[in-house]
């Protein structure tokens, strides 16, 4: 079936350090491709997506190419702050359904 | 705007207790309403969603339900709570159309003692 594989965590960097968190899907057909982020005790907040191959998304420093050949759908930022410490979720969205397919999430923890 | 409300913000229940959250949106109608758990170490699991009053879809057998009593109201409830039922519950919405995203709220963190 469909399904969203994550980088298990929790990731732990230093302030300014680069970040990637991987991301790998399984789907039938051609989804839309989502990260959201969950900040401590808050519900989940849309952080970018790609709707097709080849497609980058990018929101607050944060990007996300579609890789077709490849399945994946990798988070990256260049230099992340301490504002950055929350959980990371990858989803999947078939355009038949409608419904999202999260995977586990990745706990990301910033230093000063 | 739409906004979306989730209460209680936290709950404690003991074992073999109700339960019943509610989740509302203003400010769109019709919309695609969802109920997701999140536990610990188990990432988000899609629980129910609706299309419309009345209309509820269950993705995984359990010991809880859903309800739709009006257009911008969702409700998920149990009559005996269990140990594993603590979680994190978030409630979401979309527009009618799968090209829409989901918007969530801000959760519900309940504890089965």
């Amino acid at each position: 079936g469909d399904s969203v594989t994550q980088m298990e965590g929790p990731v732990t960097l230093s302030e300014e350090a680069f970040l990637t968190i991987n991301c790998t899907y399984t789907a039938t057909g051609y989804p839309s491709l989502f990260w959201y982020v969950q900040y401590p005790g808050e519900g989940l907040q849309l952080l970018l997506k790609a709707t097709k191959a080849d497609d980058k998304g990018s929101n607050k420093g944060f990007e996300a190419t579609y890789r077709k050949e490849t399945t994946s759908f990798h988070l990256e930022k260049g230099s992340v702050q301490v504002s950055d410490s929350a959980v990371y979720f990858c989803a999947l969205k078939l355009s038949s359904q409608g419904n999202l397919i999260f995977g586990k999430g990745t706990k990301l923890s910033v230093k000063p | 705007s739409q906004t979306i409300h989730q209460w209680p913000a936290t709950l404690v229940q003991p074992v073999g207790s109700p339960l019943s959250l509610e989740c509302t949106v203003e400010g769109t109608s019709n919309p695609n309403l969802y109920w997701y758990r999140q536990a610990a170490g188990r990432g988000l699991q899609l629980l129910f969603y609706s299309v419309g009053i009345g209309q509820i879809s269950s993705e995984v057998p359990q010991n809880l339900s859903a309800s739709r009593p009006q257009d911008r109201q969702f409700i998920l409830s149990s009559k005996k709570l269990l140990l594993s039922d603590s979680g994190f519950y978030l409630c979401a919405w979309r527009h009618q159309g799968s090209s829409y995203e989901q918007y969530f709220g801000p959760g519900t963190r309940l504890t089965v003692t």
